[in-house]
């Protein structure tokens, strides 16, 4: 199984201020024939089902705000929220899709400062 | 608007069963893998297994072969998740999810059904 962990476990960050948060595979997630990565982030509010953010790595769902961006390749990849929101509070979750069995990171819990 | 609705809380106890539901609404049920995924309390999210319902081709994670049964009709476009004999380690919540197509992440979830067995 590919193992995905994330650092860090937690992190307080101001209002308005950068969050970022690294998610490492145990293999590349890379695709060769499309040049993509299999890489999903999912927030996860309190008392809330998980929510798909971001996938193939950087590319944002529908309806997500600008603020939130990924990037990285490989094995390597980071969740960024360029500016925190009170409502960002959640834990944040990274997903290789690269395959069954799916796994996932264990988590990184965001707060305000 | 994508909808899956999973049925309601449960509290049982050691050795019984026990079969949740998901119902999916608003897209082509029949050509989306949904797959289940639990929640340890205060814990991370594990995939258990998922399930195709057009011809109801199911994958397992290994860790979960043997303990769980994944299945669907199509017919109310709805999948199950079941246990034949519970075990207080089973407690959790338990998402139900969408697919996508292309990418394979999961687009579409479930409200969750927390399933507890008292030790």
């Amino acid at each position: 199984d590919i193992v995905m962990t994330q650092s860090p476990d937690s992190l307080a960050v101001s209002l308005g201020e950068r969050a970022t948060i690294n998610c490492k595979s145990s293999q590349s997630l890379s695709y060769i024939s499309n040049n993509k990565n299999s890489l999903a982030w999912y927030q996860q509010r309190p008392g809330q089902p998980p929510k798909l953010l971001l996938y193939w790595a950087s590319t944002r769902e529908s309806g997500v705000p600008d603020r939130f961006s990924g990037s990285g390749s490989g094995t390597d990849f980071t969740l960024t929220i360029s500016s925190l929101q009170a409502e960002d509070v959640a834990v944040y979750y990274c997903q290789q899709n690269s395959g069954p069995p799916y796994t996932f990171g264990q988590g990184t819990k965001v707060e305000i400062k | 608007e994508v909808q899956l609705v999973q049925s309601g809380a449960e509290v049982k106890k050691p050795g019984e069963s026990l079969k949740i539901s998901c119902q999916g609404s608003g897209y082509t049920f029949t050509t989306y893998w949904i797959g289940w995924v639990r929640q340890v309390p205060g814990k991370g999210l594990e995939w258990m297994g998922d399930i195709y319902p057009r011809d109801s081709d199911t994958r397992y994670n290994p860790s979960f072969q043997g303990q769980v049964t994944i299945s669907a009709d199509k017919s109310i476009s709805t999948t199950y998740l079941q246990w034949s004999s519970l075990k207080a380690s089973d407690t959790a919540m338990y998402f139900c999810a969408r697919h996508t197509v292309d990418s394979d992440c999961f687009d579409s979830w479930g409200q969750g059904t927390l399933v507890t067995v008292p030790a």
